[in-house]
């Protein structure tokens, strides 16, 4: 069973531009969640969605950023105009319910804006 | 909102001694409580968990964590620290209600030979 993807794993934008990173969670998981970490810091959540829905965008910064989870493929987080502030760690996490169950983690995606 | 503190970013045990490492939570509903750990440039993988039943939970590796609610505490420890532990720990609260995992800043855990 393979675990949660995430791709790309290292991503190079240089400010202005869009990043895109993409999160395959694991087989049967309906719920998908991303979190960032910055430098010395722990992670933060971002966004929580279901397929087609977003459950809870409370850690969502309110402007370049969104997130989707289509009916098919994979979950999108979208950074629009990324600025150098936006280098980070990005985890996507996945869970096969929600309360309490476990959320497995991704590789992560590791953006460098320039 | 639930919140995680983790005291001492880096922690050095030597080798065979105990691992201990301290989270307190906060939280206004009955928590949710997590372990993980982080290998240089990886995903964050489960230690352990609490949810409901026995407050002593044992994990992966040989690590173990008690709940103690008067203390709002769940402390990670093992016994005898090997090199492999080298890692970051991250203790984490989610509440009951909500899916957002909040965590704590960590502690990288180095072994000394």
């Amino acid at each position: 069973n393979a675990g949660v993807m995430q791709n790309p794993r290292h991503l190079v934008r240089r400010r202005g531009q869009e990043a895109r990173l993409r999160c395959s969670p694991m087989k049967g998981h309906s719920h998908v969640y991303w979190y960032r970490q910055l430098p010395e810091e722990g992670l933060k959540f971002m966004v929580y969605l279901q397929k087609e829905n977003i459950i809870d965008e409370s850690g969502m910064p309110k402007e370049r950023f969104s997130a989707e989870f289509p009916k098919e493929g994979p979950s999108i987080l979208r950074i629009q105009q990324v600025v150098r502030g936006d280098s980070a760690a990005y985890f996507c996490a996945s869970s096969p319910k929600e309360q309490g169950y476990e959320q497995y983690f991704g590789p992560g995606t590791r953006l460098t804006v320039t | 909102a639930q919140s995680v503190t983790q005291l001492g970013s880096h922690v050095s045990v030597s080798e065979g001694a105990l691992v201990l490492l301290r989270c307190n939570y906060s939280s206004s509903v009955p928590p949710y409580l997590f372990w993980y750990v982080q290998y240089p440039n990886q995903g964050l993988q489960l230690l352990l968990k609490y949810t409901t039943g026995a407050t002593l939970v044992k994990g992966i590796n040989g690590f173990e964590a008690e709940f103690k609610k008067s203390e709002t505490s769940f402390h990670l420890t093992k016994p005898s620290a090997h090199m492999s532990d080298a890692a970051e720990y991250f203790c984490a609260v989610s509440e009951r209600g909500n899916n957002r995992l909040a965590f704590g800043k960590g502690n990288q855990v180095v072994v000394i030979p």
